[in-house]
């Protein structure tokens, strides 16, 4: 099974400022499956990143990601006060088919 | 725009069946690309997959090994739906259930339910 760890737990950061958030992999992952989701309190988890690089639909261009093999890394460039959120990295192809990293949760101050 | 409307009992006794279902719109459950996938979420376990189904020439699923002698999931392609029932359920179970739909053939969770928080208790 791969593990997924995300770090860090939590990062306070300032509107404007740029928010760089990791996912470690137990194992490689291939590019094309991994994924990035943000989650408000009360909502489902919605889908930034798919593919480790490529914005969802409606997703500003503030938000990337990059990263290969076991690192890869969600930045948010300038932060806005709704940015404020869980982000969960995801891979697929590995039993069980579908795992989720613990999520970082960003606060802006 | 494709939506994930779930419905279902918000308590469940312990040692009962717990059963879920999703409707879907804008989309098919006999998606060609798509998978139909069932997802938890509570503070113990994170985010956690439990399962999915797809339809091709004929109906697959898949289950999580930790829950794989408990859980059923079922595509009803006659009202574009598809059900979650999860077995012998403890407190441990309790959790806000998700239906969601997979894309790019299963690989990335595009659309989600509302939600269902249910409770395990008596």
């Amino acid at each position: 099974e791969i593990v997924l760890t995300q770090s860090p737990g939590t990062l306070s950061l300032s509107p404007g400022e740029r928010a760089t958030l990791s996912c470690r992999a137990s194992q490689s992952v291939s590019s094309n499956y991994l994924t990035w989701y943000q989650q408000k309190p009360g909502q489902a988890p919605r889908l930034l990143i798919y593919g480790a690089s490529s914005r969802a639909t409606g997703i500003p261009d503030r938000f990337s990601g990059s990263g290969s093999g076991t690192d890869f890394t969600l930045t948010i460039s300038r932060l806005e006060p709704e940015d404020s959120a869980v982000y969960y990295c995801q891979q697929y192809g590995s039993s069980p088919l579908i795992t989720f990293g613990p999520g970082t949760k960003v606060d802006i101050k | 725009q494709v939506q994930l409307q779930q419905s279902g009992p918000g308590l469940v006794k312990p040692s009962q069946s717990l059963s879920l279902t999703c409707a879907i719109s804008g989309d098919s459950v006999s998606s060609n690309s798509a998978t139909w996938n069932w997802i938890r979420q509570s503070p113990s376990r994170g985010l956690e997959w439990l399962g999915r189904t797809y339809c091709r020439s004929k109906c697959y699923n898949d289950y999580a090994v930790s829950v794989k002698s408990r859980i059923t999931i079922n595509p009803d392609t006659s009202k574009n739906q598809f059900s979650l029932q999860l077995s012998s359920v403890t407190p441990e179970d309790t959790a806000v259930y998700y239906c969601a739909r997979a894309s790019d053939w299963g690989r990335v969770v595009d659309y989600w339910g509302q939600g269902t928080l249910v409770t395990v208790s008596s």
